[in-house]
């Protein structure tokens, strides 16, 4: 049984193009998390939600928007598609939040915009 | 200067040899976070400190709140344990590292 899923495992799309990934967990975490790694390997948090609330929103264009419908799912819809969007995005669960928890990632989403 | 900084950036050393991977922090923090980085890409949790030492097989994670200071320790390296190890601090906000590449050779 996976216990952090993403789909899809790889997204080619063309600029200006709307698209979504998807995250689920059957862990029973209450916490859950979206990342960004950019084309130099560099990790950074996007989002985090508890029991389907927003509790962490770092510098992300409004392009990005979370969306929780349980705590088991956490998707990530992103309009109007860059270049600059490029790059394998991570999501994560972990029972509490980052500051007192492990997280257990997804595989990743390789999204390729062109 | 970057709020998290790993050294080295890159190691290469023999199985068998004793390594250790450094993380410095300038800030406060609330808790660090070692993860690795396999070469396929997947992102695995090692450690969540908060304060002290902790040990899982071979791998130690230590922590030193008052020097800001983080180590993670890998004995008896083995050729399955190259891969890229991340830090990753939290206070107001959750900062990574770059990361550290190793390669374990045989």
């Amino acid at each position: 049984d996976t216990a952090v899923s993403q789909t899809p495992k790889y997204l080619v799309t063309q600029m200006g193009n709307d698209k979504s990934i998807k995250c689920e967990q059957n862990l029973g975490h209450d916490t859950m998390y979206w990342y960004k790694q950019d084309s130099k390997k560099f990790l950074k948090i996007m989002f985090s939600y508890n029991n389907k609330e927003l509790i962490i929103n770092e510098t992300v264009p409004n392009r990005f928007s979370p969306k929780s419908p349980d705590k088991a799912h956490l998707n990530l819809h992103i309009n109007s598609l860059e270049l600059g969007d490029s790059a394998v995005y991570f999501c994560a669960s972990s029972q509490d939040g980052f500051y007192t928890d492990t997280q257990y990632f997804g595989p990743g989403t390789r999204l390729t915009v062109l | 200067k970057n709020e998290v900084e790993q050294s080295p950036q890159n190691l290469t050393a023999q199985e068998g040899e004793f390594i250790t991977i450094n993380c410095s922090y300038s800030v406060g923090i609330s808790a660090l976070h070692w993860l690795q980085q396999h070469p396929g890409g997947g992102i695995v949790s090692l450690f969540m400190l908060s304060s002290g030492k902790k040990k899982h097989g071979r791998l130690i994670a230590t922590i030193n709140i008052q020097e800001k200071h983080s180590s993670l320790h890998i004995t008896a390296s083995h050729p399955r344990d190259s891969a890229v190890y991340i830090c990753a601090v939290g206070y107001d906000k959750i900062i990574f590292g770059k990361g550290t590449r190793l390669h374990i050779l045989p």
